[in-house]
């Protein structure tokens, strides 16, 4: 089975530009999250997504946004990009449920690295 | 406040040694997960283990185990018999909650473990 897939894996914007990441979750998975891990950090939570709804949301500016598609798949988006926005950005699905470990664990995607000049 | 701490910037084992990855958090909620990642050099994190607030016994996972002191709110990570491919950033991830919905993880900052030939 595939797994978390992202597009595009490296891309260099300037200041100021708009750029739009995506991501393809797992087959079955209904919930995305995205992270924006800056280098030599952990990842910050930026979006959750679950069946086309945002069902959480980061101390992230509105430049940020996103939005999941019927098939789950899921775009970030960020207007007017700034030096800071240079980072990782981890795409995660996973099933939503309770208590058990697999129903838990988030799978995530080979990343995004966005880099901004 | 943090809520994930870890103290340890990096690590160094010899192979074939165990090493202890130390994780504490802080939260006010009864519900929780606590989960620990991988993260190799190419930049995906990878689910090692995880352990619910409400688990009786500690979580193993073949060579990975996690000491769960609850009163203590340490969630510390052991890797037996380390071998060179467990070189890699290790982060500490709590979800608060029973469930993953408006699912908001939490990391640290990290532990950089180098294992020693």
């Amino acid at each position: 089975d595939a797994g978390v897939t992202q597009s595009p894996t490296h891309l260099i914007k300037t200041r100021g530009q708009q750029v739009t990441l995506r991501c393809s979750p797992i087959s079955g998975h209904k919930s995305v999250s995205w992270y924006q891990q800056v280098l030599g950090q952990g990842p910050q939570f930026i979006f959750q997504y679950y069946e086309k709804e945002e069902r959480g949301r980061g101390n992230f500016p509105d430049r940020f946004s996103a939005r999941q598609f019927p098939n789950y798949s899921s775009e970030l988006n960020v207007n007017a990009l700034l030096l800071g926005d240079s980072a990782l950005y981890l795409c995660a699905s996973s099933s939503v449920g309770y208590g058990l470990a697999g129903e838990n664990e988030q799978f995530f995607g080979p990343g995004t690295r966005l880099t901004v000049l | 406040a943090q809520k994930i701490t870890q103290t340890q910037p990096g690590m160094f084992v010899q192979e074939k040694e165990a090493v202890t990855l130390d994780c504490t958090y802080d939260t006010s909620d009864p519900s929780y997960g606590l989960f620990w990642y991988k993260q190799p050099s190419s930049g995906e994190m990878i689910f090692l283990i995880y352990q619910g607030s409400y688990d009786q016994q500690n979580a193993t996972e073949g060579r990975y185990s996690l000491n769960f002191q609850k009163a203590r709110k340490s969630a510390n990570l052991v890797i037996s018999a380390s071998q060179l491919g467990d070189s890699a950033m290790y982060f500490c991830a709590m979800r608060e909650g029973p469930d993953n919905y408006g699912q908001n993880f939490v990391f640290g900052p990290g532990t950089r473990l180098s294992v020693l030939p």
